[in-house]
């Protein structure tokens, strides 16, 4: 099956440091999605991504799509303490109406103040 | 808060029992999704009804099943509980089916424990 694979799987920053995270796949998706996930909590979507080569931002957020639909990234500008969390990303190609997300493993971001 | 609703919170069971998890949609939202969370598989695709109907399965097991009531309220039915079952279970809903542009938001999830 599909399979993603993201990095880091963890990372330990500064307060105020930029971020930068992704993931790579061994199939083409034609959506690329990004979830953050607090503790005891559902993810939640932070920017969804339609097109090869679409950048999309959402305040401090910017993700990518990668042209050959296979990645993207995410990167998050001045890292503030609610960025701590687990980031993942999700892939999907939808055919015949079903559309279920593949998931990275996701980045544990913990940022020291 | 995302608009789905799972029931209940926590769930501790034995082995060989079995149990339902229930899951709400977003208002307006047709299409409801599983998915399991372990630490060692992460999260994983289970199944997807649209409208009532079955509309795509991912990695869920036989023991397993699902269906999506008239109010489009879904149930997830997992039964002959194994220890290895113990994971997040969540719910997502969106407007539509395999159309894109409208994502998946999910619920808080259910928290099973078979001891």
């Amino acid at each position: 099956g599909q399979q993603l694979n993201q990095s880091p799987q963890s990372m330990f920053i500064q307060e105020g440091e930029d971020v930068s995270m992704n993931c790579t796949s061994s199939s083409i998706f034609n959506t690329w999605l990004w979830y953050k996930q607090d503790p005891g909590e559902g993810p939640v979507l932070l920017i969804a991504l339609y097109k090869a080569g679409e950048l999309t931002s959402n305040g401090r957020l910017t993700a990518q799509f990668g042209i050959t639909r296979k990645d993207s990234f995410l990167n998050i500008s001045a890292s503030i303490p609610s960025d701590v969390g687990i980031y993942f990303c999700a892939g999907r190609y939808s055919g015949g109406g079903a559309d279920g997300l593949t998931f990275g493993k996701g980045t544990h971001l913990i940022i020291q103040p | 808060d995302s608009g789905v609703t799972q029931t209940p919170k926590h769930l501790i069971t034995a082995t060989g029992q079995r149990v339902t998890l229930r899951c709400s949609p977003r208002s307006g939202d047709l299409s409801v999704y599983w998915y399991q969370q372990s630490l060692d598989q992460g999260l994983q695709f289970l199944i997807q009804y649209y409208n009532g109907e079955e509309r795509a399965k991912g990695n869920i097991l036989e023991r397993f099943s699902a269906q999506q009531f008239p109010d489009l309220h879904s149930e997830l039915n997992l039964s002959s509980l194994e220890l290895g079952d113990s994971a997040l279970y969540f719910c997502a809903s969106s407007v539509a089916s395999g159309t894109g542009g409208d994502e998946q938001y999910f619920g808080p999830g259910t928290r099973l424990t078979v001891t």
